[in-house]
């Protein structure tokens, strides 16, 4: 069974800029969740959909946004980039929500 | 405020000893966690996780122990291999969510 698959994997964007980033989750696994990694924050929360709807949201501004569509495909916006978004996104994903999540190779952004 | 804590940032292990790595957390809600490895470039792979109402769970060379009273968790790895050797990440979730909160990672060297 193939993996979470993430789509771009490497992505340079400069300051002001929008950007989204695509997730495609285990097959069958109907759970999407967003993760940014940062040297300096760790492993943080984005926010959760499920059945195209989101229904938790981590601490972070509006201009990060996602939604889910009905084959469970994610996608995730960040608008107006700032310097301090560049990250490693993760998407996991998982059957239910209060599965195991597994996660994909992340997309990394870097904003100049 | 941090409420997940590995306080170790490194361990550095002989091949074929066990490894211990330990995790701390303040939230008393958090009642499911797990353990993931990640190595570079690479999203994190979930290893083993374990329920509140359990307090050991094992699975091949990886064995995960929970004190609930200490709000303490750990990740022993026996025999530990080359291979193992990769930043390891305790996570929390509570009330059967898939908000994962992390704690800061391990680096674990394994030498041969």
């Amino acid at each position: 069974k193939a993996g979470v698959t993430q789509t771009p994997r490497y992505l340079i964007k400069t300051r002001g800029q929008q950007v989204t980033l695509s997730c495609s989750p285990i097959s069958g696994h109907r759970s999407v969740s967003w993760y940014q990694q940062t040297p300096g924050q760790g492993l943080q929360f984005l926010f959760e959909y499920f059945s195209e709807t989101q229904r938790n949201k981590g601490n972070f501004p509006g201009r990060f946004s996602g939604r889910q569509f009905s084959n469970s495909r994610s996608e995730m916006n960040v608008s107006t980039l700032e310097l301090g978004d560049s990250a490693l996104y993760l998407c996991a994903s998982s059957l239910m929500t209060g599965d195991t999540q597994y996660f994909g190779p992340g997309t990394r952004l870097t904003v100049l | 405020d941090q409420q997940v804590k590995q306080n170790s940032p490194s361990l550095s292990v002989q091949e074929g000893r066990i490894s211990i790595l330990n995790c701390d957390y303040t939230n008393s809600m958090f009642d499911y966690f797990l353990w993931y490895k990640k190595y570079p470039a690479e999203g994190p792979t979930f290893l083993i996780s374990i329920s509140s109402i359990k307090d050991k769970n094992e699975d091949g060379r990886f064995t995960v122990f929970l004190n609930k009273s200490a709000k303490h968790l750990s990740l022993h790895i026996v025999p530990s291999q080359p291979g193992d050797s990769a930043v390891y990440f305790c996570a929390a979730a509570h009330n059967a969510g898939n908000m994962l909160t992390f704690g800061g990672g391990t680096r674990l060297m394994v030498k041969p």
